[in-house]
């Protein structure tokens, strides 16, 4: 499994975008970059996911350069509501159903008015 | 449709006492997980499941066992609580058709072992 490295923690101001990059310089040709986000008191949720280039839904916006050794994850105007803890994954999107995926410590966004 | 649910939401065990922690999910997913969250640790799986009347150990299996003896349900068991098992405990569920399928988690169940 590629190891994932991202800031442990990071604070915004309401309005502004927040970009937080995750690095996988051992990713392998077939995995996939996902991200899930947690609030505090809830289980994780997807948020988006891509292979390469710009992947975009009405989230948040994914960056991946040519080499794929880092990704940057975009949110847009970040509201006091987007405050959590945001997670990199790396793992084969074809290995079947069950993915061999690791949630590592994952960067805290803190919200700020 | 509820989602993935957890059944209790909040425990408190005695070192030694035994309780079982039920994950149902309505989605009709073949793939069931159940992590582990401790406080600067991230997530950590402990055991998964493949499908109905299967099961694997995780990264951190030592502990607890699972049984899924209904495709829908994923039950995990502690036979004998340990302080150190005090944490909140994430299932999780995908389909796993047509290969990468999202991870559907439930909201936690906050276990405390004294």
């Amino acid at each position: 499994l590629a190891k994932t490295t991202q800031p442990i923690s990071m604070d915004s101001y309401e309005g502004q975008e927040v970009n937080i990059t995750c690095s996988h310089n051992n990713i392998a040709t077939n995995d996939y970059i996902t991200w899930y986000q947690q609030f505090p008191s809830q289980g994780p949720r997807f948020i988006i996911q891509g292979y390469k280039t710009k992947v975009t839904n009405e989230v948040a916006s994914l960056f991946i350069p040519a080499d794929r050794k880092s990704s940057t994850l975009s949110l847009p105007r970040v509201s006091l509501s987007d405050t959590a803890v945001y997670y990199c994954l790396v793992g084969d999107r074809n290995s079947g159903g069950y993915q061999k995926v690791t949630f590592g410590i994952g960067t805290k966004l803190q919200v700020i008015p | 449709n509820a989602g993935v649910t957890q059944t209790p939401k909040f425990r408190v065990l005695k070192t030694g006492q035994s309780m079982t922690l039920l994950c149902a999910q309505d989605m009709n997913h073949e793939y069931m997980y159940w992590y582990r969250q401790d406080p600067g640790m991230g997530l950590r799986l402990i055991h998964y499941s493949v499908g109905e009347g299967t099961t694997a150990k995780g990264e951190v299996p030592d502990g607890y066992n699972v049984s899924r003896l209904k495709k829908q349900n994923f039950l995990l068991g502690l036979e004998s609580a340990a302080p150190s098992q005090t944490s909140v405990y994430f299932c999780a569920s995908n389909s796993g058709t047509g290969g990468w399928s999202e991870q559907f988690f439930g909201p936690g169940t906050r276990l405390t072992v004294l």
